[in-house]
């Protein structure tokens, strides 16, 4: 059981937006960290696609775009294409287990 | 451009210590902190730890008992060893590096090396 909770997969057709949620609680994103977001296709390095929030690193396309409310976060990805396939997971920190937390991760499909 | 490669064995027998490696090109490992970070099979992320060049160090306490780091400034290398495995640790093992932030976050990361327990 992650302590990020995420759902295990969303899908969408090429050039419809979809969104991942990260749920959290007080200890982590409810106590104001922040969440980062990852894409991983199996066998390659993850990457990092949102740090802070909302922040997008030079490179990463304005498809995507990071949001945080209370105790969640979100992923949106608008324009899908196929080369989003892949798994997303969110990261925080939690402090009352005093540690880098991830989410279960979820796996988009592009219909 | 900051590259990241794991090695070590890729089996393990259940009680021994998996001992990997993290050879850094491209930056000085001195300049950063570098995290661990692992992935059993079809399940989440699971942050290892971290460590500086300077020997301080952060571990997830659910491992910490179990966990040593070491970095080697003249190899540009960072290694992990984690004591008396079980199949529970089987895992992709990854080396990345630390961006500081609130909270930290990682970036770039290795490839990866699968690492199995199994007698």
């Amino acid at each position: 059981q992650s302590v990020l909770t995420q759902p295990p997969s969303v899908s969408g057709a090429p050039g419809q937006r979809v969104t991942i949620s990260c749920t959290g609680s007080s200890s982590n994103i409810g106590a104001g960290y922040g969440v980062h977001w990852y894409q991983h296709l199996p066998g390659t390095a993850p990457k990092y696609l949102i740090y802070v929030d909302t922040n997008r690193p030079s490179g990463v396309p304005d498809r995507f775009s990071g949001s945080k409310s209370g105790t969640s976060a979100s992923l949106a990805i608008t324009g899908l294409q196929a080369e989003d396939e892949a798994d997303y997971y969110c990261q925080s920190y939690d402090n009352s287990l005093s540690a880098v937390v991830f989410g279960g991760g979820t796996k988009l499909t592009v219909l | 451009q900051v590259q990241l490669q794991e090695s070590g064995p890729g089996l393990v027998k259940p009680s021994e210590t998996l001992s990997l490696t993290c050879s850094v090109s491209g930056d000085s490992i001195t300049s950063y902190f570098w995290s661990w970070i692992r992935q059993p099979p079809g399940k989440g992320l699971e942050w290892i730890g971290h460590m500086y060049y300077s020997g301080s160090t952060s571990y997830n306490p659910s491992l910490k008992s179990r966990v040593t780091t070491s970095i080697n400034t003249s190899k540009n290398q960072v290694s992990l060893n984690l004591t008396s495995v079980t199949d529970a640790d089987t895992a992709i093992y990854y080396c990345a590096r630390v961006n500081m932030g609130y909270p930290n976050w990682f970036d770039p990361w290795g490839q990866g090396t699968l690492v199995t327990v199994s007698s």
